[in-house]
């Protein structure tokens, strides 16, 4: 099972719409978790950290089921200036890797 | 406020040559530094991290390296580059605590290798 794992997508949507991306991690012991929004040949930028609790920020809303070792993000009422690649990270105490392992993203189209 | 900027942004080297990608941070002491690499269609790659001056962590064997000779200053380099080399470098910082503390990103640099 792959660390970090997302439906590559793309996911391609009509303005307003609802959508949802998932991820998956293998690691139990993970500690923190974000969601990075990357758009064209930048760099990634970061969008939300997701909290236990679950936690919103205006359109997005982002949750963590830590008994299924998965994150969600979910994006309301969607605009064109959200269509970008949407970057799953989760991060650990240890471990080799800087202690943050990235997801290979989800891409999103918003259409007209 | 933190800042993070790498140079170059953009660059064509032939193959064989050298490389120096450099990055600074400005705003913040002793920071996690790390380098990654972008290839299209794939993942972040980490290369490199670094947790303070002169300690450099290696996720990869290559023909490349990195240096830090200053708190705030994180080099990656290579004596000779492969066309594999090409990709979207990435200089990035977190804070000192190794709990997987939020990171943020320089603009990149894009390397094409020919």
């Amino acid at each position: 099972r792959k660390e970090v794992e997302q439906d590559p997508g793309p996911f391609n949507v009509p303005e307003g719409a609802t959508v949802a991306f998932n991820c998956t991690y293998s690691n139990s012991a993970s500690q923190s978790f974000f969601w990075y929004r990357q758009d064209c040949r930048k760099e990634p930028k970061l969008l939300m950290s997701v909290y236990s609790s679950g936690n919103e920020d205006g359109r997005f809303t982002a949750q963590l089921n830590r008994a299924s070792q998965y994150i969600s993000l979910l994006i309301r009422d969607s605009k064109l200036s959200d269509s970008a690649t949407y970057l799953c990270v989760v991060g650990s105490y240890g471990g080799s890797q800087g202690n943050l392992i990235f997801g290979k993203g989800t891409k999103l189209s918003v259409k007209p | 406020s933190q800042t993070i900027h790498q140079w170059p942004a953009t660059l064509v080297q032939p193959v064989g040559s050298p490389l120096s990608l450099e990055c600074t941070v400005e705003g913040t002491s002793n920071p996690n530094l790390y380098w990654y690499r972008q290839a299209a269609g794939r993942g972040l790659q980490l290369l490199f991290y670094s947790v303070g001056i002169g300690q450099i962590s290696s996720e990869v064997p290559q023909n490349l390296s990195a240096s830090r000779p200053q708190d705030r200053q994180f080099i990656l380099s290579s004596k000779k580059l492969l066309l594999s080399d090409s990709g979207f470098y990435l200089c990035a910082w977190s804070g000192s605590s190794l709990g997987g503390n939020t990171i943020y990103f320089g603009e990149g640099s894009w390397l094409t290798v020919v």
